[in-house]
């Protein structure tokens, strides 16, 4: 069974940057793409962007200028760093794997438990 | 940039069956992913590619897909299936999710 465990820092000041890590157990890690998704309070879900075990990245045109996901490919880990934050950037932070690079199978069948970052001075 | 509408509320009474659509598009052309979303939990796929369910999903959900709305309906509701639900397709290269469903078993 597939697992994710996140971890990273839950409180934050405006302008420094978030840094969350996502840790993969339990199947392969190599030739799938592993991405980071939030959801602010009371709002909806947020694709933030993903990573290929290659390193090869895509993020979602709303945050790109601020935004690097990395890998660690030989510990199964990836990672989210966002600059700049503010109180905008509140929320809990998921990290998920993509079932398969195929089109028709660009869905999320394994969750991470979800880390929430809030941002306040 | 592509958007998916979804009603923000649906209630059924317990044992009747509820359905929540998913406006977009022409999204009957993509493939539509649904989630099922509990407090303090994470997500669930509970359909995939319009009609699929996963392995452990019950019978009860089913999704159809065409012109511009997608429906996932449950049937015979459960009190266990109290939750907010999420549409998703992939579309231009970046994952757009629903505007999100809070559906009340009565």
């Amino acid at each position: 069974q597939v697992q994710l465990q996140q971890w990273g820092a839950g409180l934050l000041k405006p302008s420094e940057t978030l840094s969350l890590t996502c840790g993969v157990s339990g199947g392969s890690f190599n030739n799938f793409y592993w991405s980071w998704i939030r959801q602010p309070p009371g709002k909806g879900l947020e694709w933030i962007g993903e990573i290929l075990h290659t390193g090869r990245t895509n993020y979602n045109p709303s945050l790109t200028s601020r935004v690097t996901i990395s890998v660690d490919a030989s510990n199964n880990q990836f990672s989210l760093t966002l600059r700049s934050v503010t109180a905008a950037d509140t929320a809990v932070y998921y990290c998920a794997r993509v079932a398969s690079q195929i089109i028709s199978s660009r869905y999320y069948d394994y969750w991470g438990q979800g880390v929430l970052v809030t941002v306040s001075s | 940039s592509y958007e998916l509408t979804q009603p923000l509320s649906v209630s059924v009474a317990l044992g009747q069956t509820a359905s929540v659509t998913c406006g977009g598009d022409n999204i009957g052309g993509k493939n539509v992913h649904w989630y099922q979303h509990q407090p303090g939990q994470a997500p669930v796929l509970v359909m995939y590619r319009d009609s699929h369910r996963p392995a452990g999903i019950p019978e009860r959900f089913s999704g159809s897909n065409s012109g511009n709305t997608a429906t996932l309906t449950i049937s015979r509701a459960q009190a266990g299936d109290e939750g907010d639900y999420y549409c998703q397709v992939w579309t231009s290269g970046t994952y757009v999710f629903g505007t999100g469903t809070q559906v009340t078993v009565l």
